[in-house]
């Protein structure tokens, strides 16, 4: 089946560090791919998507590149602030598909 | 445009007590949701639906139960509350696409005692 898996966290940074998260798929066919972030006390939100190979999603200085060679979607952004503190979730939609499926999510914490 | 609204932000059960969890979304989206997130957990579905009239089971079901009964609105029903499902539920939509983004609603907070 479909399946999304995240790094592990917490992950905790200092201000203007760069962020990696990873995050691999398994997915039959040509999945969209989603990074979705959830701030404290709120609902998820779109971050950014991509929706075929080589795609680029970018928003708020965050990048993820669609790579179907690696079945990756790692989300990076080259300065974080003290306002990315958030929960990041990593998400796929098969072709065709009613659902999403959401990787377990990774918490990160930036200090100043 | 209010995007995907949730009534109510915060509701305290006592156990064998039922409820009536509101979702509503003004974006004319055929497919709603609702996922369960328990404490530093992620989300997990509960159920479904692909327009109205129209409801499927996810991973959790039960326990609760749905209808969908106009497009705008998927309100999400606890039986007999248990302290099991002490969880933040949030509702979500989505146009019909399977590229298109899904829009969440702020989360009910529920706790059972």
């Amino acid at each position: 089946g479909n399946s999304v898996t995240q790094m592990e966290g917490p992950v905790t940074l200092s201000e203007e560090a760069f962020l990696t998260i990873n995050c691999t798929y398994t997915a039959t066919g040509y999945p969209s791919l989603f990074w979705y972030v959830q701030y404290p006390g709120e609902g998820l939100q779109l971050l950014l998507k991509a929706t075929k190979a080589d795609d680029k999603g970018s928003n708020k200085g965050f990048e993820a590149t669609y790579r179907k060679e690696t079945t990756s979607f790692h989300l990076e952004k080259g300065s974080v602030q003290v306002s990315d503190s958030a929960v990041y979730f990593c998400a796929l939609s098969a072709q065709g598909a009613q659902k999403l499926v959401f990787g377990q999510g990774t918490r990160l914490t930036i200090n100043p | 445009n209010a995007g995907v609204t949730q009534t109510p932000k915060f509701r305290i059960l006592k156990i064998g007590q039922s409820m009536t969890l509101q979702c509503a979304q003004d974006m004319n989206h055929n497919y709603m949701y609702w996922y369960r997130q328990d404490p530093g957990m992620g989300l997990k579905l509960i159920y479904y639906s692909v327009g109205a009239g129209i409801t499927d089971k996810g991973e959790v079901p039960n326990g609760y139960n749905v209808s969908r009964s106009t497009t705008e609105d998927f309100p999400l029903r606890l039986e007999l509350a248990a302290p099991s499902q002490t969880s933040v539920y949030f509702c979500a939509s989505r146009d019909r696409g399977s590229t298109d983004t899904q829009y969440f609603g702020p989360g009910t907070r529920l706790t059972v005692l």
